[in-house]
């Protein structure tokens, strides 16, 4: 079973809406929880970063919420635009590991216009 | 800004030839990490280098090896490819330093083609 589930698996939002993906995680012990990018064909960006002491983290229009008692975070997109269609993923790392990390399935979202 | 250099971008081999990847790290980064994602899947670990030294081991195959080198670029090595082998191979940097919270960046990736 994989560690790191993801939810939706897929999503389709019109440009300039608000979007929320959800990553549920059982790895431990837990170290930092990072969320990336992911276009087709091309290596994922870094969005954030969170460690556990973090509960949240913005870049952008890109805030990342972490809930380390309740081993959930999510991802919320505000004013989604054309370029936001992307593959978003959430991966969690352990602390007795390095650079080990625990990939989620990833969630499509495509802007419409 | 400079990125992480991958290379070659493609690659197509036959089965059980030998295939050797390539990362150029961002410069001052000192730790090296590889990836490799099959189609439609999620990218799975493979190896990890610090100051040129394995740091971590991930789902790596014995028919790979990989090291990393003086100038901290790093080569994957792959031996008698098989079909499964067919996936796009990311190479990632980050500075870590004697921390653990570190940002990786990626680079652009390799597809191989395995025939």
């Amino acid at each position: 079973k994989n560690q790191v589930e993801q939810s939706p698996q897929s999503l389709i939002i019109l440009e300039g809406k608000n979007c929320t993906l959800q990553c549920n995680y059982t790895v431990s012990p837990f170290s930092n929880l990072r969320w990336y990018k992911q276009d087709t064909g091309r290596g994922p960006v870094s969005l954030t970063i969170m460690t556990f002491s973090e509960n949240t983290k913005s870049n952008g229009r890109y805030t990342a919420t972490l809930d380390a008692d309740t081993k959930q975070s999510s991802l919320h997109i505000t004013a989604s635009q054309l370029s936001d269609s992307a593959s978003y993923i959430c991966v969690v790392s352990q602390t007795d590991s390095w650079g080990k990390f625990q990939f989620g399935a990833g969630t499509q979202v495509v802007v419409t216009p | 800004a400079a990125g992480v250099i991958q290379s070659p971008r493609h690659l197509i081999k036959e089965k059980r030839e030998t295939a050797t990847l390539k990362c150029y790290p961002i410069p001052r980064h000192d730790t090296v990490y590889w990836y490799q994602q099959g189609p439609g899947q999620d990218p799975q670990f493979l190896i990890s280098f610090y100051e040129k030294m394995q740091s971590d081991k991930g789902s790596i195959p014995d028919r790979f090896s990989a090291q990393q080198f003086s100038d901290y670029h790093s080569e994957l090595n792959m031996s008698s490819l098989e079909l499964g082998d067919s996936a796009l191979y990311f190479c990632a940097s980050s500075l870590v330093g004697t921390r653990r919270s570190d940002t990786q960046y990626f680079g652009p990736g390799t597809r191989l083609t395995v025939l």
